[in-house]
C-alpha cells in the first residue's frame, strides 16, 4: 500500500513568516513529487512539481526533495493570507500510461494578518 | 498553463435521475484523465482512470455501473452518475494528465458539486 503522509495540522503562522509544509511517503521508487493547493471549495491547484533530489524555487515558494529520506516539503517565504488553504502532496510512483497519483490527507494552512 | 474545465458546476438533481459531467481539457491533449469524489473535509478519493478509446479503470470500491465514464477523445471524457441517490452527494473533480514532457502532471478541473435531494 502506497501511503503519503502529511503533517496533522492545522499550522498558523503569522504574516510575512515562512511556513514549513511536509511530506513523507513510502513508495521509494516514486519518481515524481507535487503539492497542490486548494481553497475551501474549489479545487486544487497546482504548485510545484519537482522530481530531482535539491530544491526548487518558484517566486515565494520553494519545494525540496530528499529521496533517500523519502521526504518532500514546500516552503512559503513571506507568507500572506491569501496563502491560507488547504495543501496537498502528492507523489506518483512511476511515469507512463498507468500511473497516477497518491494524495497526502492535506495540512491546512492559515497565516494570521 | 494547462487549463482543464468542467461542466456543470453545480447540479441539484432529484433521487433516480441520472447525471453526466463533461471535463475537457482547452489547450491541451489528455490521453488520460482522471475522475476524483471528494466529501467535505476529507481529501480527495480517486474513483477511476479514464483512457481515451479504451474502458476506464475503477478503483476498488467504486461502482462501475453506477458510475459509467466515457473518453471519446484526446479532450473531453465524462462521468455519468447513474439513478443517483442522496449518498452520492459530493464534489466531483477531473484531472487531466498532459501529454510529452513530465507527462505525469495532472491538472484539476474547477470541480461539479452534485446535489441529490
Amino acid at each position: 500500500q502506497k501511503e503519503v503522509e502529511q503533517n496533522s495540522g492545522p499550522l498558523s503562522v503569522p504574516e510575512g513568516a515562512i511556513a514549513s509544509l511536509n511530506c513523507t511517503y513510502s513508495d521509494r521508487v516514486s519518481q515524481s513529487f507535487f503539492w497542490y493547493r486548494q481553497y475551501s471549495g474549489k479545487s486544487p491547484e497546482l504548485i510545484m512539481s519537482i522530481y530531482s533530489n535539491g530544491d526548487k524555487e518558484d517566486g515565494r515558494f520553494t519545494a525540496q526533495l530528499n529521496k533517500a529520506s523519502q521526504y518532500v516539503s514546500l516552503l512559503i517565504r513571506d507568507s500572506q493570507p491569501s496563502d491560507s488553504a488547504t495543501y496537498l502532496c502528492a507523489v506518483n510512483g512511476y511515469t507512463g500510461a498507468n500511473s497516477k497519483l497518491t494524495f497526502g490527507k492535506g495540512i491546512t494552512l492559515s497565516v494570521r494578518p | 498553463g494547462a487549463v482543464v474545465s468542467q461542466h456543470p458546476s453545480r447540479v441539484i438533481c432529484k433521487s433516480g435521475t441520472s447525471v453526466k459531467i463533461e471535463c475537457r481539457s482547452l489547450d491541451f491533449q489528455a490521453t488520460t484523465m482522471f475522475w476524483y469524489r471528494q466529501f467535505p473535509k476529507q481529501s480527495l478519493m480517486l474513483m477511476a482512470t479514464s483512457n481515451e478509446g479504451s474502458k476506464a479503470t475503477y478503483e476498488q470500491g467504486v461502482e462501475k455501473d453506477k458510475f459509467l465514464i466515457n473518453h471519446a477523445s484526446l479532450t473531453l471524457s465524462t462521468l455519468t452518475v447513474t439513478s443517483a441517490h442522496p449518498e452520492d452527494s459530493s464534489f466531483y473533480i477531473c484531472s487531466a494528465r498532459a501529454t510529452g514532457g513530465h507527462s505525469d502532471t495532472q491538472y484539476f478541473g474547477p470541480g461539479t458539486r452534485l446535489t441529490v435531494l
